[in-house]
């Protein structure tokens, strides 16, 4: 059964501080992996979507990296601004028993200081 | 623009009553999905739809029902079964229910038992 762990469960940084998120994940025969950024009280909004044959997807400050033989993912924040406080997930899809579903990590909560 | 409508935003129950979230799209996608969000606990899968008129039950389907008579709408009834109903609901949709596609996720519905 696919298990994804997240760690830090939370981080706090400077302003302008480049930082990593890390994701596990137990199985690697996935199909892709998604991170996702969730406001208090909101819905989850997509970031990046990496397929299983891609290593890396990078869009403006944030790249995220996949490394399936490790069953591992980061997700890099370069020059973190307040705005990027929030919680972060990543979700892997497949995995054990070929399920098309994602399997949810519980989560990385960041607050960037001022 | 194309998204996720789910209504209520906030939604309260009280002991004994059925109550149903509605979840609208308009992505012309084929696979839906209900989560429940607890603190500290990841995602967990309640009922998925991969096309109209058929679905099934995720990881934690006891005491909610579902029906997919339209492909625009996914709506989620919380019975009275359900002991413990108190939660952030999440939808999502995505293009279908294979490999590549991500998930699109609406704002959500808090649900809370008076």
């Amino acid at each position: 059964k696919q298990e994804v762990t997240q760690i830090p469960a939370a981080l706090s940084v400077p302003e302008g501080e480049n930082l990593v998120l890390n994701c596990s994940f137990t199985d690697s025969a996935i199909y892709n992996l998604q991170w996702f950024r969730q406001d208090p009280g909101k819905g989850l909004t997509s970031l990046l979507l990496i397929q299983s044959s891609q290593r890396e997807q990078t869009s403006g400050r944030l790249n995220a990296s996949l490394d399936k033989s490790s069953g591992r993912s980061t997700l890099y924040i370069a020059a973190s601004q307040p705005g990027d406080s929030a919680t972060y997930l990543c979700a892997v899809k497949g995995g054990g028993s070929g399920t098309y579903k994602y399997i949810f990590g519980t989560g990385t909560r960041l607050k960037v200081l001022a | 623009d194309g998204g996720i409508t789910q209504s209520p935003k906030y939604l309260f129950r009280k002991e004994g009553q059925n109550v149903t979230l509605s979840c609208e799209q308009n992505l012309n996608h084929d696979a839906m999905y209900w989560y429940r969000q607890d603190p500290g606990q990841g995602l967990r899968l309640i009922y998925y739809s991969q096309i109209v008129n058929d679905f099934q039950k995720g990881d934690i389907a006891e005491g909610y029902s579902v029906s997919r008579e339209k492909k625009e709408s996914f709506p989620l009834t919380v019975t009275s079964a359900q002991k413990n109903p108190t939660a952030f609901y999440l939808c999502a949709s995505s293009r279908d229910n294979v490999g590549g596609d991500g998930y699109t996720f609406g704002s959500g519905t808090r649900l809370t038992v008076v």
